[in-house]
């Protein structure tokens, strides 16, 4: 079944202790992508990658990292989490060849983080 | 910056029609239109390419106006499945995909 998983679902942490929320997908997508989503805010990209080892900053990457070293993983990275970064976050990805592509982006099911 | 997406909500009797427009302050390339039920993921309506036609699925259609950098969702003869928040996304030159706040849509019966 072709999917894009994340994991861990749901984490409650602490600030400034380092996580990982990872991404994988199953369909040789070239482009993958990171969101969070807040009440009232809607979705707001945080990295983006295009192919492996090529990644770009979205509109919201402060305080986040990612690493493209496989093709189907892309592991967002909070290395000192704070709670501002309380969030539901989606890994997304795609076919995507740029700004014409008309490639369905699929989105993984979810990541609610809590930082305390 | 976000697209800006119009209405934040909008509540329907089941049969009855609907429009949720999105303009942006910057060129385009293309549009897309999600929607997200609570609790779940986006899910993927359509893609709109400047210089593309209309494009539609099912009784959902959308258009895309280049030169006023405005898109609007068109939802004919609701259903109760269409109850969700939509989205629309708009993407530049590059592969940077910027979403607007979402609109709210209930449909009753």
């Amino acid at each position: 079944e072709a999917q894009v998983t994340q994991n861990p679902r749901y984490l409650i942490t602490v600030t400034g202790k380092k996580l990982t929320v990872t991404c994988s997908q199953n369909m040789n997508h070239e482009y993958m992508s990171w969101y969070r989503q807040d009440p009232g805010l809607g979705l707001r990209q945080i990295y983006y990658s295009m192919n492996v080892e090529v990644t770009d900053k979205g509109d919201v990457p402060e305080g986040y990292k990612v690493s493209r070293k496989e093709k189907r993983n892309f592991p967002l990275i909070l290395e000192s989490p704070s709670p501002n970064q309380t969030s539901l976050y989606f890994c997304a990805s795609s076919w995507d060849r740029g700004g014409y592509s008309t490639d369905t982006q699929y989105f993984g099911p979810g990541t609610r983080l809590t930082v305390l | 910056q976000q697209p800006v997406q119009s209405p934040q909500a909008v509540i329907l009797r089941e049969g009855e029609d609907a429009v949720i427009n999105c303009s942006s302050s910057k060129a385009l390339y293309s549009v897309h239109w999600y929607r997200q039920k609570h609790g779940e993921a986006p899910v993927f309506l359509m893609i709109l390419l400047k210089g593309g036609e209309q494009k539609g699925h099912d009784k959902i259609s959308a258009s895309f106006n280049e030169k006023k950098q405005q898109s609007s969702l068109y939802l004919t003869a609701s259903q109760l499945s269409y109850s969700g928040t939509y989205f629309c996304g708009f993407r530049g030159s590059n592969y940077k995909l910027t979403f607007g706040k979402g609109t709210l849509l209930t449909v009753n019966p």
